[in-house]
Parts: C-alpha cells; structure tokens; sequence
C-alpha cells in the first residue's frame, strides 16, 4: 500500500493563486488518476478536480489540477482565490482495489 | 444527482446498524458506488466499494469481515451493514458515486451529505 502526503494548511490572499501538493510514496504517480475533493466546514465533500485534471461540471475554470512524475506528486491549482475557496482539500487516488486519501490541506483565504 | 444518506445512530460497542443511501438522477447499476468515512476532525478513510452490476466488493482493512456493502438496484439504493462496532468506528459515513461500473479504480464524482454513527456506552 501507498500513502499520499499533503501539507497540513496553506494560506493565501485574496486573487492570488495558490497551489497544494499530493505526494505518493511509492509507485508512479501517473499509474492510477488522481481526484481533488473540496470539503468546506460543516459540509459533505465535493469533486472539483477528477482523473489528473478534469473539472466536473459546474467546478470555474479556476480550478486546475495536473501531474509532475518527476517529484511523484499531484498538484491542485487555484486561481483567482476567493474567501469561498477556504476548505479542506483532500487528494485521492487508488492501486487496483485499494483507495488511498490524502490527510488534508486546509486552505486559509485571507 | 442525488444521494441521500440515512441510518446512523447513536449504537454500543459491540451493536450492529444498517445505513441506507437512496441515489437518483443516474442509472444506478450503470456505476460502482463507495462508502468514505470520517471520524470527528480527521480526514477522509475509504470504507468499502460495490460494483454496478456483477456485486463485486471490496472493503478497507479496517472493517473487513466487519462490514458488509449492498446495493438493490431496483430500489436505487446501497446499504452499509455494520457488525461488532467499536469506538473507533465513530465517523460520518458518505456515499459516493463513482465514475465507472467496476469495482476498482475508485473514482468518485458525487457525494451523500452524510450520516452520523456514533459508537459508546
């Protein structure tokens, strides 16, 4: 089994861009597709990023995610950043069966 | 859409409960669907994965042979039967729809609001 490690908490200004990383420990990165989720306090999570870097309908183009096998890490990108983007964000991917979270990043807009 | 997440319950150690999710807005059988975990201030655990349509389960180390995932088809709905319960089984419970009809390769693209299991004396 793997692990995916993201930072505990980032923290960035309004309209600035920032961008969350997703570590796996062992085995290729780009092997199985990874998934963002988005979990504002007291709510359910949400997909905003889905097979590496596809966006679910209705998910601004502010929102990307992408690949970098040269660190075998997964990053979400986000743009534009507004005080509705403060949430957990969580990476996801699996190896066969076994489906694998990352342990969160909390994301502070201020 | 839609998932709805219903049956938790305050429970005791050692107690069994059953979760239901009532899915609309997709071909049911046409795609896997997951249980995922959360425990008060922790992060996300995957729990379990159902199949469209062969059955096929698989399930976290954690609650194997513990629980057991089941989906009718012709009532739209995936159930979550829990056995032995233990503290640490505390969590918010979500169901998930996947993105495919196999069992493995989980990836999820809609979410239940959750429902709350709490295990004590």
């Amino acid at each position: 089994n793997f692990m995916l490690t993201q930072p505990h908490s980032v923290s960035e200004s309004p309209g600035k861009t920032v961008t969350i990383s997703c570590t796996r420990s062992s085995g290729s990165i780009a092997s199985n597709y990874v998934q963002w989720y988005q979990q504002r306090p007291g709510s359910a999570p949400t997909t905003v990023i889905y097979e590496d870097n596809r966006r679910p309908s209705g998910v601004p183009d502010r929102f990307s995610g992408s690949i970098d096998s040269s660190s075998n890490s997964a990053s979400l990108t986000i743009s534009g950043l507004k005080t509705e983007d403060e949430a957990d964000y969580f990476c996801q991917s699996y190896e066969s069966s076994n489906v694998v979270f990352g342990g969160g990043t909390k994301l502070s807009v201020l | 859409v839609r998932l709805f997440d219903s049956g938790g319950d305050l429970v005791q150690p050692g107690g069994s409960l059953t979760l239901s999710c009532a899915a609309s807005g997709f071909t049911f059988h046409s795609f896997a669907m997951s249980w995922v975990r959360q425990a008060p201030g922790k992060g996300l655990e995957w729990v379990s994965t159902i199949s469209g349509s062969t059955g096929t389960t698989y399930y976290a180390d954690s609650v194997k042979g513990r629980f057991t995932i089941s989906r009718g088809n012709t009532k739209n709905t995936l159930y979550l039967q829990m056995n032995s319960l233990r503290a640490e089984d505390t969590a918010i419970y979500y169901c998930a729809k996947a993105l495919g009809v196999a069992a493995i390769a989980t990836r999820i693209d809609y979410w239940g609001q959750g429902t709350l299991v709490t295990v004590s004396s």
